[in-house]
């Protein structure tokens, strides 16, 4: 089967930085994928982990160590916009293919 | 490109009734998904499409058809609608490269409430 399990909900302050772990137990791995989700809208992409280490975009970075089944989303600077729904979601083996397992998302509340 | 668009934005279904969800992209992908989204739930599989003509059950097919006659369309079919079913749809899109990496694009989404 497949696990990922992320914080329900956080809260942090503007211009901080804050990061949201996510841990996952599947069978197979091809790939971690974070997306973030607007209240009332689609998931956009955010990063993509397929190999061990940290990926930098702007004020968003993304890490995974797959010997231990964890990633975690670093947001830098936080701003009002952030406040945001972040989804972790795992590439892995489904019925001779791959999909995405969705984790249950962690709410971000970014506050003044 | 508009991406992935979906009808209708949002609906109300009595028990028992029929509706087709659409879904269509402009990105010309191969790979074609239907999720749901449950308050508080992670994003679950009801089905996917390879290509024109091949569709698959994901994790929660119950109660769901699809079909892919083109590369564009991927049309949700519920046939006789129960409250269990009430939901946002998101219907998402990918191609693979020479890698097998992807990035799945996604709808707006369809609000459906069955009463």
């Amino acid at each position: 089967g497949q696990n990922i399990d992320q914080p329900t909900e956080m809260t942090a302050t503007e211009g901080a930085i804050v990061q949201i772990n996510c841990t996952y137990q599947t069978s197979g791995f091809n790939g971690l994928f974070w997306y973030q989700q607007h209240a009332g809208e689609a998931p956009t992409f955010l990063s993509y982990n397929v190999l061990d280490g940290l990926e930098e975009k702007g004020r968003f970075s993304s890490f995974l160590s797959r010997s231990k089944g964890y990633s975690y989303l670093l947001l830098k600077e936080l701003q009002m916009k952030d406040s945001a729904s972040y989804l972790c979601a795992v590439r892995a083996p489904w019925a001779g293919s791959y999909q995405l397992t969705f984790g249950k998302g962690t709410k971000l509340s970014v506050i003044p | 490109n508009a991406g992935v668009t979906q009808t209708p934005k949002f609906r109300i279904l009595k028990i028992g009734q029929s509706m087709t969800l659409q879904c269509t992209q402009d990105m010309n992908h191969n790979y074609m998904y239907w999720y749901r989204q449950d308050p508080g739930m992670g994003l679950k599989l009801i089905y996917y499409s390879v290509g024109a003509g091949i569709t698959d059950k994901g994790e929660v097919p119950n109660g769901y058809n699809v079909s892919r006659s083109t590369t564009e369309d991927f049309p949700l079919r519920l046939e006789l609608a129960a409250p269990s079913q009430t939901s946002v749809y998101f219907c998402a899109s990918s191609h693979r490269d020479s890698y097998h990496q992807e990035t799945q694009y996604f709808g707006p989404g369809t609000r459906l409430l069955v009463l």
